[in-house]
């Protein structure tokens, strides 16, 4: 199976701080990777699909990067509401999917 | 609007079994996979189990397979999970999610809406 490393596993920043977390994929997953957002008590919210593609509806403050094994998933400026847990995922390794173990961000 | 409503969590023994269900509404269920996703109490998603639109394609987690058995009905627009011979470590909030592409392999693409979840507990 598809192993999905994020780092770091938790984050503290201020509001306006630019944001960046990484997810790296075992193997060369080409694309095939979405990130979601979970705040509290809530389910996931798809932000960015196929790495770089913004979800309609989703602030332009957020963007995702990259390809083959490494990935970024960008904040360009927090905000309060931004506190949650976000997580990446890959479909590569059809008919299953991996997530990444998570990536709680505070606010300092 | 799309909406998901899961159904069939409880509280219930090791080794026993729990039906869980799925409602979907506000989309055309017989054109898009559908996915249980879990997440144990403070702890990360993982992926259980996805189908295809058609049933045509099915996969499961490692850590269910041979226990849990996905299906659908689509004239009902539901979604189930059989979970039999049930363990302590299956405890978690079950969500259901919907594929968003249409006409997809199970676990292809991005899951958008997600529901809001029913709770197993497995305790003795």
């Amino acid at each position: 199976d598809i192993q999905m490393t994020q780092s770091p596993s938790s984050l503290s920043a201020s509001v306006g701080d630019r944001v960046t977390i990484t997810c790296q994929a075992s193997q060369d997953i080409s694309n095939y990777l979405n990130w979601y957002q979970q705040k509290p008590g809530k389910a996931p919210k798809l932000l960015i699909y196929d790495a770089s593609n913004l979800e309609t509806g989703v602030p332009s403050r957020f963007s995702g990067s990259g390809s083959g094994t490494d990935f970024t998933f960008t904040i360009s400026s927090l905000q309060p509401e931004d506190i949650a847990t976000y997580y990446c995922q890959q479909y590569d390794n059809l008919p299953r999917v991996t997530f990444g173990q998570g990536t709680r961000l505070e606010i300092k | 609007e799309v909406q998901l409503v899961e159904s069939g969590g409880g509280l219930v023994q090791p080794g026993r079994s729990l039906r869980l269900s799925c409602a979907a509404s506000g989309f055309t269920f017989d054109d898009y996979a559908m996915h249980w996703v879990r997440q144990a109490p403070g702890k990360g998603l993982e992926w259980v189990s996805g189908i295809s639109w058609n049933s045509g394609s099915i996969g499961y987690a490692d850590s269910v397979k041979g226990r849990f058995t996905i299906s659908r009905d689509n004239a009902k627009n539901s979604l189930y999970l059989q979970m039999n011979s049930l363990r302590a470590e299956d405890t978690a909030l079950y969500y259901c999610a919907k594929g968003k592409t249409e006409r997809a392999a199970a676990g292809q693409g991005r899951f958008d809406p997600w529901g809001q979840g029913t709770l197993v507990t497995v305790s003795s």
